[in-house]
């Protein structure tokens, strides 16, 4: 049963470096989303895919890149770390259509410090 | 504009106590979808509930249950003799409809159970 999991659980940048944090779903979703959690936040939308191939901005995407090559896989990259992009970040998958498939899931997520 | 409020930001009880947990939600939707997510101190979201415009139904589930009311644009939730492992950040968020199964979040209770 591992559902959605989240690679690496907790990382340490220095400003201005880069890295890719990868989402992988067993579940067959065909939607796959990236969030950040701030404290008193809530968790807000980076990116998002409806499908393998299609990638799309959520409501904070600057400073952030995403792919989705394979269905399962999701990636959100950070080409140039900032402190602002400090942060919990989460990835989530969803079926497409109505209830009761309109559930997003949750992976672990990864705890994100920029030096 | 489409929002989720709790205002609540943190609630202390004691074991055995009754607590509800507030949510009121803004959109001009008239199909829309409605969440609670549970996050313990381990970190993953775990979905508690959904429930769609259309069922005003309250929903009991053991010790937990919601309640919908769209005169008031709210759906709060109830724990009924909390316990120590009810201790955790909750969070209601709201879907509109189409899209992405796109879910806009609120800012999130923390809930402390004290034994």
């Amino acid at each position: 049963n591992a559902g959605v999991t989240q690679t690496p659980k907790f990382r340490v940048l220095k400003t201005g470096q880069s890295m890719t944090l990868l989402c992988a779903q067993d579940m067959n979703h065909e939607y796959m989303y990236w969030y950040r959690q701030d404290p008193g936040m809530g968790l807000r939308l980076i990116h998002y895919s409806v499908g393998e191939g299609t990638t799309a901005k959520g409501e904070v995407p600057d400073g952030y890149n995403v792919s989705r090559l394979k269905k399962q896989n999701f990636l959100l990259g950070l080409e140039s770390a900032a402190p602002s992009q400090t942060s919990v970040y989460f990835c989530a998958s969803s079926y497409y259509g109505l209830p009761p498939k309109n559930i997003q899931y949750f992976g672990a997520g990864t705890r994100l410090s920029v030096l | 504009a489409q929002k989720v409020t709790q205002a609540q930001t943190e609630i202390s009880v004691v074991e055995k106590e009754d607590v509800t947990l507030d949510c009121v939600y803004e959109t001009r939707d008239t199909t829309y979808y409605l969440f609670w997510y549970k996050q313990p101190p381990s970190g993953e979201l775990v979905f508690l509930i959904r429930r769609n415009s259309f069922d005003e139904q309250n929903e009991i589930s053991g010790r937990y249950s919601w309640n919908f009311q769209k005169s008031t644009s709210s759906f709060n939730f109830t724990i009924t003799a909390s316990q120590v492992v009810d201790s955790a950040v909750y969070f209601c968020a709201l879907s509109p409809s189409g899209g992405y199964n796109k879910l806009i979040f609120g800012a999130g209770t923390r809930l402390a159970v004290h034994p």
